[in-house]
């Protein structure tokens, strides 16, 4: 069965400074791999995925994530976090590149210090 | 577009009673889904659907019922609603293409509270 573990389950960082949330997955097959942000009180927004091709992949609002088969990981990265970044990420892994049946990871919450 | 709507917002229900959670979705999509979300343990997947008529079970699809009678509606039932069941209801829905730039659309959610 796959599986999806985001270890960190809070994380807060000063605006302007670098972010990388951890992202590993636990699949059989050929993982096709999404990271999604959540504001509060709402649904949930795709920032990018990946199923094929260059291993780093490039998403909406700056962020880009990178995919290592060897270490079963997807860390999602930001080179400069700003105040509005704050909100919950996930992590998932999908049977197909639609994405329409995944398994999430539990979510990193992300603060932002001014 | 309106994207995927969902009603109601939020419902409270007492133990025993049943209701159903709308979702409808105006891009043409064929897949749809339904996820329920708990705190920590991020979205479950509840059932699917690739097309009108066709329907799947997901992780957890134990007290839920799903059909597809149209490609715009995906209702979910609660028969017999259990206090288990409160948690936030996510439906979404993504087209059947296959490049990469697929998007799967979420609704905004259904807050439901299980006395």
């Amino acid at each position: 069965a796959q599986s999806v573990t985001q270890p960190d389950i809070h994380i807060t960082v000063s605006e302007g400074a670098s972010l990388e949330l951890r992202c590993n997955y636990s699949y059989g097959a050929t993982p096709y791999l999404f990271w999604y942000v959540q504001s509060p009180g709402q649904g949930l927004q795709l920032l990018l995925k990946y199923f094929s091709g260059d291993t780093l992949v490039q998403g909406i609002k700056g962020f880009e994530a990178e995919f290592k088969r060897s270490q079963s990981s997807f860390n999602l990265r930001k080179p400069s976090v700003h105040w509005s970044d704050a909100a919950e990420y996930f992590c998932a892994v999908g049977s197909n590149n639609a994405g329409n049946m995944l398994t999430f990871g539990g979510g990193t919450r992300l603060m932002v210090k001014p | 577009n309106a994207g995927v709507t969902q009603t109601p917002k939020f419902q409270v229900l007492k133990t025993g009673q049943s209701m159903t959670l709308q979702c409808a979705q105006d891009m043409n999509h064929e897949y749809m889904s339904w996820y329920r979300q708990d705190p920590g343990m991020g979205l479950r997947l509840i059932h699917y659907s690739v097309g009108a008529g066709i329907t799947d079970q997901g992780e957890v699809p134990n007290g839920y019922n799903v059909s597809r009678s149209t490609t715009e509606d995906f209702p979910l039932r609660l028969l017999s609603a259990a206090p288990s069941q409160t948690s936030v209801y996510f439906c979404a829905s993504v087209g059947r293409g296959q490049t990469s730039q697929e998007t799967q659309y979420f609704g905004p959610g259904t807050r439901l509270l299980v006395l």
